[in-house]
C-alpha cells in the first residue's frame, strides 16, 4: 500500500543533542512537508520541499535542517539550536487529492 | 488575528445529534479549502475538501460562503466514532500557504 513512513514513533534527546526524523513515501509525490504541533495549537509549518535537491523554510525553521536528495526521503534534523524541541512533528506530502500525513513522531527533550 | 480561526470546543453532544462547526479565514485570496479529521495522538487525516457549491458526503456537509470568508462542517446523526478533534485547512495558494486552524474538538456521548 502506499503511503509515508515516519520513524522513530518515539524519541528522546538530551539537551544540546541533534536528532534526526525519518520521512519516507511511496506514493510519488514531488512536494513533501514537515510541520510541528504543539497542544492546543495548529500545525506549523518548518520546512517545505517541491522537488529533489529544493527546499524551503517555513514559518518556524530555525533550529532545524532538511535535505532532500531522494524523492522518497524528507529527513528533518533537530539541532540543539532548536530550544524548545518537544512536540509532535507530521510529515507530509503532497498528491491530487490533498495532503497525506505520515503517523508522526513524537519527541520529547529529557 | 489568526489566519485561520476555530472554536476550540469541546463541542459535548449526544449520539444522534447534528452539530455544527465554523471556520474562518483572513486572507480572501484563498484558493482550496479542507476539513481533516485527527484523533487524539495520531495524524490529521483528510475528510473532506470544500467546493463553492457546497458538498456532501454522507452524514457530512461541507459549505464556504467566500463573501463572508468562513467555511462550515455539519454532521448529522452523531456517532460515538465521530468523536475527534476537527481542523479546519486553508490554501492561500501555493506549496507553502496550507494554513491549519487549531482544531474543534468533538465528544459524542451515549
Amino acid at each position: 500500500d502506499g503511503g509515508i513512513t515516519q520513524s522513530p514513533k518515539y524519541l528522546f534527546r538530551k539537551e544540546g543533542q541533534n536528532v534526526t526524523l525519518s520521512c519516507e513515501q511511496n506514493l510519488n509525490h514531488d512536494a513533501m512537508y514537515w510541520y510541528r504541533q504543539d497542544p492546543g495549537q495548529g500545525l506549523r509549518l518548518i520546512y517545505y520541499s517541491q522537488i529533489v535537491n529544493d527546499f524551503q523554510k517555513g514559518d518556524i525553521a530555525e533550529g532545524y535542517s532538511v535535505s532532500r536528495e531522494k524523492k522518497e526521503s524528507f529527513p528533518l534534523t533537530v539541532t540543539s539550536a532548536q530550544k524548545n524541541p518537544t512536540a509532535f512533528y507530521l510529515c507530509a506530502s503532497q498528491g491530487d487529492y490533498g495532503y497525506t500525513f505520515g503517523s508522526g513522531t513524537r519527541l520529547t527533550v529529557v | 488575528r489568526k489566519e485561520v480561526e476555530q472554536d476550540p470546543g469541546p463541542f459535548n453532544v449526544p449520539e444522534g445529534a447534528t452539530v455544527a462547526f465554523n471556520c474562518t479565514y483572513s486572507n480572501s485570496a484563498s484558493q482550496s479549502f479542507f476539513w481533516y479529521r485527527q484523533d487524539c495522538r495520531k495524524e490529521p487525516k483528510l475528510l473532506m475538501s470544500v467546493y463553492s457549491s457546497g458538498n456532501e458526503d454522507g452524514r457530512f456537509t461541507a459549505q464556504l460562503n467566500r463573501a463572508s470568508q468562513y467555511i462550515s462542517l455539519l454532521i448529522r446523526d452523531s456517532k460515538l466514532s465521530d468523536s475527534a478533534t476537527y481542523l479546519c485547512v486553508v490554501n492561500f495558494g501555493g506549496y507553502n500557504k496550507l494554513i491549519f486552524g487549531a482544531g474543534t474538538r468533538l465528544a459524542v456521548h451515549p
